[in-house]
């Protein structure tokens, strides 16, 4: 079993819809959780972290469910420029102490068609 | 932008060859990583750097090896590539923020015939 799993899509949104997708993660201990944006054949771009508390950045909403061990992220009126990829990230903790930072857990992404 | 550069971009080479790629940071980060995305995976981390003539394996270690002599480069050679290793590789850096978050390079597509 994958450590993050996400369900590839496509996606397809007409453009003002909201979208909503989620992921999931299988180590309890993780502490830090993140989504990126990928365009096609670019490198992937931090878009938001998510805290337990859930937060918003604009029109992103991130949700973390810990007792369930998921993500999710929603987009609000959505956007042609939201096609991307979606990539869940998660932080795995590590006891080495030369590595305090832990290791991302990435998943596969899901992705996201807007039309007009 | 953490002023991450990769080179070369793109490079197509044949099997049994040696390849390095180089990733280039200009702001001072300790963490520097190597990872590898190819399709219905996500990325795959290779090894990673905790500081000069620091190096660690990651999950995808095999085939591959890294260098640091300096905190500004981290080298990523293939000692003799295969067509397994066609992929396209990403180098990232943490900025410390005790979460980990990482910001990338912006890859280097290579192709192993």
């Amino acid at each position: 079993r994958k450590e993050v799993e996400q369900d590839p899509g496509p996606f397809n949104v007409p453009e003002g819809a909201t979208v909503a997708f989620n992921c999931t993660y299988s180590n309890s201990a993780s502490q830090s959780f993140f989504w990126y944006r990928q365009d096609c054949r670019k490198e992937p771009k931090l878009l938001m972290s998510v805290y337990s508390s859930g937060n918003e950045d604009g029109r992103f909403t991130a949700q973390l469910n810990r007792a369930s061990q998921y993500i999710s992220l929603l987009i609000r009126d959505s956007k042609l420029s939201d096609s991307a990829t979606y990539l869940c990230v998660v932080n795995r903790p590590l006891l080495v102490t030369t590595d305090s930072w832990g290791k991302l857990q990435f998943g596969a992404g899901t992705q996201v068609v807007v039309t007009p | 932008d953490a002023g991450i550069t990769q080179s070369p971009r793109h490079k197509v080479t044949e099997t049994g060859t040696p390849v390095t790629l180089r990733c280039h940071q200009t702001e001072n980060h300790r963490y520097m990583y190597w990872y590898r995305q190819d399709p219905g995976h996500g990325l795959r981390l290779i090894h990673y750097s905790y500081g000069v003539k620091d190096t660690d394996k990651g999950e995808v270690s095999d085939g591959y090896s890294v260098s640091r002599s300096k905190t500004e480069d981290f080298l990523l050679t293939l000692e003799s590539a295969t067509s397994s290793q066609t992929s396209v590789y990403f180098c990232a850096i943490s900025l410390n923020r005790g979460n980990n978050e990482q910001f990338f390079g912006p890859g280097t597509r290579l192709t192993v015939l």
